[in-house]
């Protein structure tokens, strides 16, 4: 079975532009979360999908926004970038979701450098 | 407040030996609990969970549950240098919404 995919593995872009990253769940599982890791913050929960609705959602500004897809592929854009949005940022898809109490299967991470 | 605690460390623990890495987390509704394994420039990957307070063993591995002190721990036994990783705590929070709230995180060394 193939694990959870993120594209791209790394990014670096300009205060101030936007990006895109992407995230293809395990197949068969409805549910795709978001979470930031930096060294500072350590992991911080972004936002969760569940068959193409966020259900829950972490405390970040607007600027980080998500949408999921009728195959449960997944993408999260953080607009109007700033420094502090350089991290790594990693997907993980699970049966259930945080309602279920499901464990997580993670992605490698999108490495985003902004400069 | 942070809501969830861990020692960040170094722990150091000598190969075969049982290391003791624990959690607080704040009163909220916590509906469950995870130890994750991070290596360095990996991603993490799942340990253990556990639900209900008591322990829960799955091989070298025990995680131990205390709602009323608001506590969890992990126990591994016959520690391994391959064991030497990050472990990282997660509760599943119910407040207006579900969040997954994740500790700092424990750097364990096992010394050969």
């Amino acid at each position: 079975k193939a694990g959870v995919t993120q594209t791209p593995r790394y990014l670096i872009k300009t205060r101030g532009q936007q990006v895109t990253l992407s995230c293809s769940p395990i197949s068969g599982h409805r549910s795709v979360s978001w979470y930031q890791q930096t060294p500072g913050q350590g992991l911080q929960f972004l936002f969760e999908y569940f068959s193409e609705t966020q259900r829950n959602k972490g405390n970040f500004p607007g600027r980080f926004s998500g949408r999921q897809f009728s195959n449960s592929r997944s993408e999260m854009n953080v607009s109007t970038l700033e420094l502090g949005d350089s991290a790594l940022y990693l997907c993980a898809s699970s049966w259930g979701g945080l309602q279920g109490n499901s464990p997580l299967h993670f992605g490698n991470g999108t490495r985003l450098t902004v400069t | 407040q942070k809501e969830v605690e861990q020692n960040s460390g170094p722990l150091s623990v000598p190969e075969g030996a049982i290391a003791s890495l624990n959690c607080t987390y704040s009163d909220r509704v916590s509906q469950s609990f995870f130890w994750y394994r991070q290596y360095s420039g990996k991603s993490p990957e799942l340990i253990m969970s556990i639900y209900s307070n008591g322990d829960k063993e799955d091989g070298r591995f025990t995680a131990q549950l205390n709602k009323a002190s608001q506590y969890v721990s992990l126990l591994i036994r016959d520690s391994q240098p391959s064991d030497s990783a990050t472990y990282l705590c997660a509760v599943n929070v119910r407040d207006s919404n579900y969040q997954l709230i994740w500790g700092a995180g424990t750097k364990l060394i096992i010394k050969p």
